[in-house]
């Protein structure tokens, strides 16, 4: 079974902190994806990569970044925390076609 | 671009009774189709794909969707839901040669006794 982690459950944050969020994938996969999610607006694409060292804008990018050193870990970055990215994030892990989806964590910024 | 939408934000449904999701993409080539499903608190897992071929999929926990290609829809269904079935629902969208998937807004499933 693919198994996706990632580093936090639940995670809270102070309005302009630097937040690490972590994913990792057991399964020598090339692409691995961040995504957000709201209520009423389903799953946006922040970043992905496709390849070490590589990425690539989503559909959401400003306010975040990536890392990609090795091809387990797949790094979101919030450079400067504010309260409009709380919200719920997502990692996957991909496949060919098909993701695979880590638990999600909820970040608040207060 | 490519686009999903589910019409249904939220749908209620007694235990026992059968359920269809609706999904309906906008993309011009042929599409990849997927349906996911969240459990509360937890990621998404796939429940079925649908390629080429049969447009009737079968899926995982007794689920089924059938491509249309002349409606643009790939509907979720099943003939009897369980307390179990409880979770959000997303259909999502890609096609050949991009990795990338466009996902809809999600529809809420509610099961009453």
């Amino acid at each position: 079974d693919v198994k996706v982690t990632q580093s936090s459950r639940y995670l809270v944050k102070r309005t302009g902190e630097k937040v690490f969020l972590e994913c990792v994938q057991d399964m020598d996969h090339e692409n691995m994806f961040w995504y957000r999610q709201d209520p009423g607006l389903g799953l946006r694409l922040i970043y992905f990569s496709y390849d070490v060292k590589m990425k690539e804008k989503g559909d959401i990018p400003e306010g975040y970044s990536v890392s990609r050193e090795k091809k387990e870990r797949f790094s979101l970055i919030l450079e400067s925390a504010s309260t409009n990215q709380t919200s719920m994030y997502l990692c996957a892990s991909q496949s060919g076609y098909e993701q695979y989806f880590g638990p999600g964590t909820r970040l608040t910024v207060t | 671009a490519q686009s999903v939408t589910q019409p249904d934000i939220h749908i209620t449904v007694s235990e026992g009774a059968s359920l269809e999701l609706r999904c309906n993409y906008s993309y011009g080539a042929t599409p990849y189709l997927f349906w996911y499903v969240q459990s509360p608190g937890q990621g998404l897992q796939l429940l079925l794909k649908y390629f080429s071929g049969d447009t009737l999929v079968q899926g995982i926990k007794g689920f089924e969707a059938e491509f249309k290609r002349s409606q643009s829809s790939f509907n979720l269904r099943k003939p009897s839901v369980h307390w179990s079935d409880a979770a959000e629902y997303f259909c999502a969208v890609s096609n050949f040669g991009n990795e990338k998937l466009t996902f809809g807004t999600g529809t809420r499933l509610t099961i009453i006794p």
